[in-house]
C-alpha cells in the first residue's frame, strides 16, 4: 500500500527517557513534516525536511531532533521527555514545498504517553 | 495567537441535509486552504483545498468557498451522509516552506 506509516502507533515510557518515532513514505514525496495534536486537539507544525535538508524548525525544545537519512524517512528523536510531551505526532509528506500546491499526505500518528 | 480559527466545536445534521462547516482567519497574505477530514485513530486526510485566485472550488458533494474580504472559508457538504461523521480541520499555507496553519477541528455529525 503507498502511505505514510508511522511506528510505533503508541508509546508509552516514563519521565526522563529517550524515545523515538520513525516514519516512512513511499509515496515518493521529497518533503515530509512533523506536527504535533496536543491535548487542545491542535495540530502544529514542528519541523519539516526538503530532500534531507531541514527547511522549517518552529520553537520546539532542543530536546526534539528530527533526522532524515534520506528522502522517504524522517524520524523524531526525543531526549528527557517530560510529562507536557504527551501528545499524538503525525508525520507527513508532500510533492515540493510553498509555491506547489499539493497536499500534505498524513500518517496516523503516535500517540506518546508519559507517565 | 490562533491565526486560523472554528468557532464551532462540532456540528450535528440529519443525513441528506446540508452541512456547512466554517473557518476564520488573521493573516490577508494566507495564499492557499485547505480542508482535512479526520476520523478517530487515523490521520488526517486531504479533502477539498483552494487557491486564492478562486472564491469556489466544487468536487462532487463537497464545496469550499472562500470569502477573501471577509477572511472566511467554509465547506459544504450537500447531501451529508453518516459516513461524513468526522473531525473536519480547516487549513492554511504560511509563506514558501509548505507550513500549514491548522484550525481546532470541527466535530461533525450526520444523524441517519
Amino acid at each position: 500500500d503507498t502511505a505514510v506509516s508511522q511506528t510505533p502507533k503508541y508509546l508509552v515510557t516514563q519521565m526522563g527517557n529517550d524515545k523515538s518515532i520513525k516514519c516512512e513514505q513511499n509515496l515518493g514525496h521529497d518533503t515530509m513534516y512533523w506536527y504535533k495534536q496536543d491535548s487542545k486537539k491542535f495540530l502544529k507544525i514542528m519541523f519539516s525536511y526538503n530532500n534531507k535538508e531541514l527547511i522549517i524548525n518552529e520553537t520546539v525544545p532542543n530536546r526534539f531532533s528530527p533526522k532524515s537519512p534520506d528522502k522517504a524517512h524522517l524520524n523524531l528523536h526525543i531526549n528527557s521527555l517530560e510529562l507536557g510531551d504527551s501528545a499524538v505526532y503525525f508525520c507527513a509528506s508532500s510533492h515540493g514545498t510553498g509555491r506547489t500546491n499539493q497536499p500534505q499526505h498524513f500518517g496516523d500518528g503516535t500517540r506518546l504517553s508519559i507517565l | 495567537d490562533q491565526q486560523v480559527k472554528q468557532n464551532s466545536p462540532s456540528l450535528s445534521v440529519q443525513e441528506g441535509r446540508i452541512s456547512i462547516l466554517n473557518c476564520d482567519y488573521t493573516n490577508s497574505m494566507f495564499d492557499y486552504f485547505l480542508w482535512y477530514k479526520k476520523y478517530p485513530a487515523e490521520g488526517p486526510t486531504f479533502l477539498i483545498s483552494i487557491s486564492s485566485i478562486k472564491d469556489k472550488n466544487e468536487d462532487g458533494r463537497f464545496t469550499v468557498f472562500l470569502n477573501k474580504s471577509a477572511k472566511h472559508l467554509s465547506l459544504h457538504i450537500v447531501p451529508s451522509q453518516p459516513g461524513d461523521s468526522a473531525v473536519y480541520f480547516c487549513a492554511v499555507r504560511s509563506g514558501n516552506t509548505g507550513k500549514l496553519i491548522f484550525g481546532q477541528g470541527t466535530t461533525l455529525q450526520v444523524k441517519p
